[in-house]
């Protein structure tokens, strides 16, 4: 069982947007910044976002995320049938000095 | 641009030591910290541990009787053992760069986030 919360799945159709949730507790989420992966079939995970909000270099701007209390949220807009995989919300948990990861939630663009 | 290699034996038997290797194409090895994370078939991904630049290493609890990450600065590369395997620790195996980055927006708040990870190794333990 996952420290943090994410549902299983989660489905939209192409060009809508889709929101992933992240449950925490204060240890994790409520006192360190999420960080958010992509995963896609037999790939390397790519970071889509850090610091709750920031979005590296290279990453669309249609992928943004937010942070209140201990849940924090991946939105994707314009959903393309490339953005179907899994992902993952992170953060570190001071009780571990290490990082702690939701279960993941696979995204099915219908 | 940063990539990562893991490399090690696909196959290993119960109660033996799996041993993995990651190699860091460029830059120094010895200015961040770096990561193992491994994903269990059907399951999600779980964090083994991590080296920082000083040497220091963190375990994740439940494997931290077992594990053991080296780093091997004049090759640039890092290593994974995990000894006493069973079937549970059969998974694809990951290693990654762990940034630790200070918030522009906090003070003495830092950011913590898996920047590089990667293709993975299939382990099977049989």
């Amino acid at each position: 069982q996952s420290v943090l919360t994410q549902p299983p799945s989660v489905s939209e159709a192409p060009r809508q947007r889709v929101t992933i949730s992240c449950s925490g507790s204060s240890s994790n989420i409520g006192n360190n910044a999420v960080s958010w992966y992509q995963h896609l079939p037999g790939k390397a995970p790519r970071l889509l976002i850090y610091g709750d909000d920031l979005r590296p270099s290279g990453v669309s701007d249609r992928f943004s995320g937010s942070k209140s209390g201990t849940s924090a949220s991946l939105a994707i807009s314009g959903l393309h049938s490339e953005d179907e995989g899994d992902y993952y919300c992170v953060a570190r948990d001071d009780n571990l000095n290490g990082p702690v990861f939701g279960g993941g939630t696979k995204l099915t663009v219908l | 641009q940063v990539w990562l290699q893991e490399s090690g034996p696909g196959l290993v038997k119960p109660s033996e030591i799996l041993s993995l290797t990651c190699s860091v194409s460029s830059g120094s090895i010895s200015t961040y910290y770096w990561s193992w994370i491994r994903q269990p078939p059907g399951k999600g991904l779980e964090w083994i541990g991590q080296i920082y630049d000083s040497g220091d290493t963190d375990y994740n609890p439940s494997l931290k009787s077992r594990v053991t990450i080296s780093v091997d600065r004049s090759k640039n590369k890092f290593s994974l053992r995990l000894s006493s395997v069973t079937a549970a620790d059969t998974a694809v195996y990951y290693c990654a760069r762990y940034r630790r980055s200070p918030s522009s927006r906090r003070v003495d708040y830092y950011y913590y986030y898996m920047d590089v990870w990667g293709k993975g190794t299939t382990v099977t333990v049989s």
